[in-house]
């Protein structure tokens, strides 16, 4: 089964720092650009990063820029995102999506992992 | 940056209705946008590709239409597991619109 498990969440306080881990099943996880997404409660969905298939092209929202950093590890089949500077507006949960090969789309999501910041 | 809108923000609507949804990008995206169903506490789940293609497994009521900066989501005939919200995104910067919620009449 195609699956993508994000884990790392949980409270932490304003300035702190947390990591995010989504483990990837079921699929050539190095085959495939990855992303995260984020959706404050009750909110939206707002994109925050995206890593090409060997971790050289990386884009992020302006949100999040020089405070976040995606990364994978093709040979454990895992795609990482380190957030510092945590912020109350980074209360979210924090999905991880597959990028489909062929189209545009994200074709595979993540259960979610939810991210609280405060004191 | 392309802004997404969408509209309405919310409808309400009864089963076998007919709805559709507007996305409308800032710029030109060519056929660059998809559509995404989300359920309350659920991760969303790709309906629609290259703004009119369908993806494998969603029922053929979805369809998706438009290019270049107009866009439509299309229900033919409203089913009770559709009552969620639906986003669309754009494939040049990534970006989501805000969200249509199709709530119950």
């Amino acid at each position: 089964e195609v699956q993508l498990v994000e884990s790392g969440g949980g409270l932490v306080q304003p300035g702190g720092s947390l990591k995010l881990s989504c483990a990837a099943s079921g699929f050539t996880f190095s085959s495939y650009s990855m992303n995260w997404v984020r959706q404050a409660p009750g909110k939206g969905l707002e994109w925050i990063s995206y890593i090409d298939t060997s971790g050289t092209t990386i884009y992020y929202a302006d949100s999040v820029k020089a405070r976040f950093t995606i990364s994978r590890d093709n040979a454990k089949n895992s795609l990482y995102l380190q957030m510092n500077s945590l912020r109350a507006e980074d209360t979210a949960v924090y999905y991880c999506a597959r990028d489909s090969v062929v189209v545009d789309a994200f074709d595979i999501w993540g259960q979610g992992t939810m991210v609280s910041v405060s004191s | 940056a392309i802004q997404l809108t969408q509209s309405p923000s919310s409808l309400s609507a009864s089963v076998g209705d007919r709805v559709t949804i507007a996305c409308r990008a800032s710029q030109g995206i060519s056929s660059s946008l998809a559509w995404y169903q989300q359920k309350p506490g659920k991760a969303p789940k790709l309906l629609i590709y290259d703004a009119s293609s369908l993806e494998s497994g969603v029922p053929s009521r979805f369809s998706g239409s438009g290019s270049g900066t107009d866009f439509t989501l299309t229900i033919s005939s409203l089913q009770p597991e559709d009552f969620a919200t639906y986003y669309c995104q754009q494939f040049i910067g990534l970006t989501f619109g805000p969200g249509t919620k199709v709530d119950i009449k």
